[in-house]
């Protein structure tokens, strides 16, 4: 299967500053999705992204499929960006996770 | 809108007894469903996927089984359950033939096997 790798694998961050997190993977795919796994375990959709860039209010991603990579940015974070942040790629009919950045915000 | 459901929500099960966990979608016709297994809050691992009734792939060898007796339904059972089943379980859904499009997953089941 194809190979999902994230940095940083932890990463904290005082309030209002900017990150980024990338995505590396190791075959070519059909698309790629970012989620952010809230303190509750849910999973949250934050872009459907087989290339290109998008932008929701702070959080952007862009992804070149031709280079194998996504990347996320997160501008003026909030405590409430804390969690986990997954991406996870698609071939076929399966989907392949990356293990995550966890991130903490600190007030 | 399409919604998906998971019960229960939280299990404690000792072991050696069975397991069914259920996932249910709606607002949705023919979705593929997922079965994914994560430990200790980070990776997770797909354990089954299914493009359509009675129709199911299995990613990991282990003392799970699915099942899908309805186009939005899709189970997750075990005869005997091992310590290490212990986990947080979530089901997702997508749409596509061929090539699925955006996966949306369930708020999960945590169960925990003494």
């Amino acid at each position: 299967g194809i190979q999902v790798e994230q940095s940083p694998p932890d990463l904290i961050l005082q309030e209002g500053a900017n990150s980024t997190l990338r995505c590396n993977f190791s075959d070519s795919v059909n698309n790629l999705q970012w989620f952010h796994q809230n303190p509750w375990g849910q999973l949250i959709n934050l872009f459907y992204i087989p290339s290109g860039t998008k932008q929701n209010g702070r959080l952007s991603a862009t992804t070149v499929a031709t280079e194998r990579y996504s990347l996320l940015y997160i501008s003026s974070s909030q405590t409430t960006d804390s969690g986990v942040y997954f991406c996870a790629v698609n071939t076929g009919n399966q989907f392949y996770f990356g293990t995550g950045t966890s991130l903490t915000v600190i007030p | 809108s399409q919604t998906i459901h998971q019960w229960p929500a939280t299990l404690v099960q000792p072991v050696g007894s069975p397991l069914s966990l259920e996932c249910t979608v709606e607002g949705t016709s023919n979705p593929n469903l997922y079965w994914y297994r994560q430990a200790a809050g980070r990776g997770l691992q797909l354990l089954f996927y299914s493009v359509g009734i009675g129709q199911i792939s299995s990613e990991v060898p282990q003392n799970l089984s699915a099942s899908r007796p309805q186009d939005r339904q899709f189970i997750l059972s075990s005869k005997k359950l091992l310590l290490s089943d212990s986990g947080f379980y979530l089901c997702a859904w997508s749409v596509g033939t061929g090539i699925p499009y955006e996966q949306y997953f369930g708020p999960g089941t945590r169960l925990t096997v003494t």
